[in-house]
């Protein structure tokens, strides 16, 4: 059966540090995704991407935070300084069409030190 | 205020008692997710839903627009059952979903 993936499952990084969050959606899918799960909170939308461009964010996705679909399989997500506060699982999914189930991946968890 | 309210926020069943899981929304909505979090972390998608009522296997789900409001049961529980069971909606023409904080389900042997 098809699925998401991630990579790394756990990123450990210092603050200030680059780093980015990679993810293969699968592959007859359209839209993707960018959710983020702070530890013992709920999980909050980041980023929403289709045809190539970003098509909703949230208020958390702030200028620190890109992403990028370089080839037809990878969808990154790059944080170009990371603080204490990016700590988090972050979930990439992706789906088909709109009105339909997400499909979600293993998650990375990153942990900035 | 939260746009999406579970309740309870944690439960725990003896193996093969009937659960229920509520999930009730402010928010106009084009449908509405039902998600299961393992202990690992990773995320299955159980339902989605925008009318009516949804079955597989020993999960049923039901929502109802008028009252913004939707229920997850799982029929005879067991162990294997136990994890976050997640409400998340989807609003209007809008893909991101929005996220409850989750029901913890333990069920005991």
């Amino acid at each position: 059966e098809p699925e998401v993936t991630q990579t790394p499952s756990h990123q450990v990084t210092q603050m200030g540090q680059e780093v980015i969050l990679r993810c293969v959606p699968i592959s007859n899918h359209l839209y993707f995704y960018w959710y983020r799960q702070i530890l013992g909170q709920k999980v909050e939308f980041l980023v929403s991407f289709y045809n190539n461009e970003i098509s909703e964010k949230s208020e958390i996705f702030d200028d620190q935070f890109s992403v990028e679909r370089p080839d037809g399989s990878n969808f990154t997500l790059k944080i170009r300084s990371t603080k204490l506060e990016d700590s988090a699982m972050y979930f990439c999914a992706s789906s088909d069409r709109l009105p339909t189930e997400q499909f979600f991946g293993p998650g990375t968890r990153l942990t900035v030190l | 205020k939260n746009e999406v309210e579970q309740s309870p926020q944690n439960l725990t069943a003896q193996e093969g008692e009937f659960i229920t899981i509520n999930c009730s929304y402010s928010v106009g909505i084009s449908a509405l997710h039902w998600l299961q979090q393992h202990p690992g972390g990773g995320i299955v998608s159980l339902f989605m839903l925008s009318s009516g009522k949804k079955k597989h296997g020993r999960l049923i789900a039901t929502i109802n627009i008028q009252e913004k409001h939707s229920s997850l049961h799982i029929t005879a529980s067991h162990p294997r059952d136990s994890a976050v069971y997640i409400c998340a909606v989807k609003r209007g023409s809008q893909g991101n979903l929005i996220f409850g904080k989750g029901t913890k389900l333990s069920v005991k042997p």
